[in-house]
């Protein structure tokens, strides 16, 4: 199974600042299969980016995906206050899905 | 407008079952997979199963496997997942999800929480 681990677990910013947000996998994935969500609280998961890098239906162009291979990153270019949530990957191979454990990003 | 609508949940014993549904629309059912997902109070997001769209092929988590059950109606437009010998570490909030591309979740219900206490 493909453990993804997400750092940092908490990321203290002001509104205006760049925020990223790093996805390493324990074993290589396929970009096509890698993607974001965020979560506030009390709301379901809202998906962000999938291939690794294409923005889904209605999101911001402040919000940006990259990497490949087991390094993938998150990139928020400058937080509107409605960006602070709690940030998942998550990718699909051999017939499973997994998540990563989360990143909190938090008003400084 | 997709909608993804969860019921089912509530309150069991542990060693007990529930079976919780997810009735969609605005989407062509039969021509999606779906997925159940859940998030334990205050943690992360799990995959719990999924399900092709025709109901040929299932899929879970080694967390339930033997215990829950995927399946669906797709002349009812709706998706179940039947929970045997529950534990108390099944305790979460259970999203049902559309799966689409490359297996992301593009649509997610606003979930249904049960609770596993004696």
């Amino acid at each position: 199974e493909i453990v993804l681990t997400q750092s940092p677990g908490t990321l203290s910013l002001s509104p205006g600042e760049r925020a990223t947000l790093s996805c390493r996998a324990s074993q290589s994935v396929s970009s096509t299969y890698l993607a974001w969500y965020q979560q506030k609280p009390g709301q379901a998961p809202r998906l962000l980016i999938y291939g690794a890098s294409s923005r889904a239906t209605g999101i911001p162009d402040r919000f940006s995906g990259s990497g490949s291979g087991t390094d993938f990153t998150l990139t928020i270019s400058r937080l509107e206050p409605e960006d602070f949530a709690v940030y998942y990957c998550q990718q699909h191979g051999s017939s499973r899905w997994t998540f990563g454990q989360g990143t909190k990003v938090e008003i400084k | 407008e997709v909608q993804l609508l969860e019921s089912g949940g509530g309150l069991a014993q542990p060693g007990g079952s529930l079976r919780l549904s997810c009735a969609a629309s605005g989407f062509s059912f039969s021509n999606n997979a779906m997925s159940w997902v859940r998030q334990a109070p205050g943690k992360g997001l799990e995959w719990v199963s999924a399900i092709s769209g025709s109901g040929g092929s299932t899929y879970y988590a080694d967390s339930v496997r033997g215990r829950f059950t995927i399946s669906r109606d797709n002349s009812k437009n709706t998706l179940y997942l039947q929970m045997n010998s529950l534990r108390a570490e099944d305790t979460a909030v259970y999203y049902c999800a559309k799966v689409w591309g490359g297996g992301y979740f593009d649509y997610w219900g606003q979930g249904t929480l049960v609770t596993v206490s004696s």
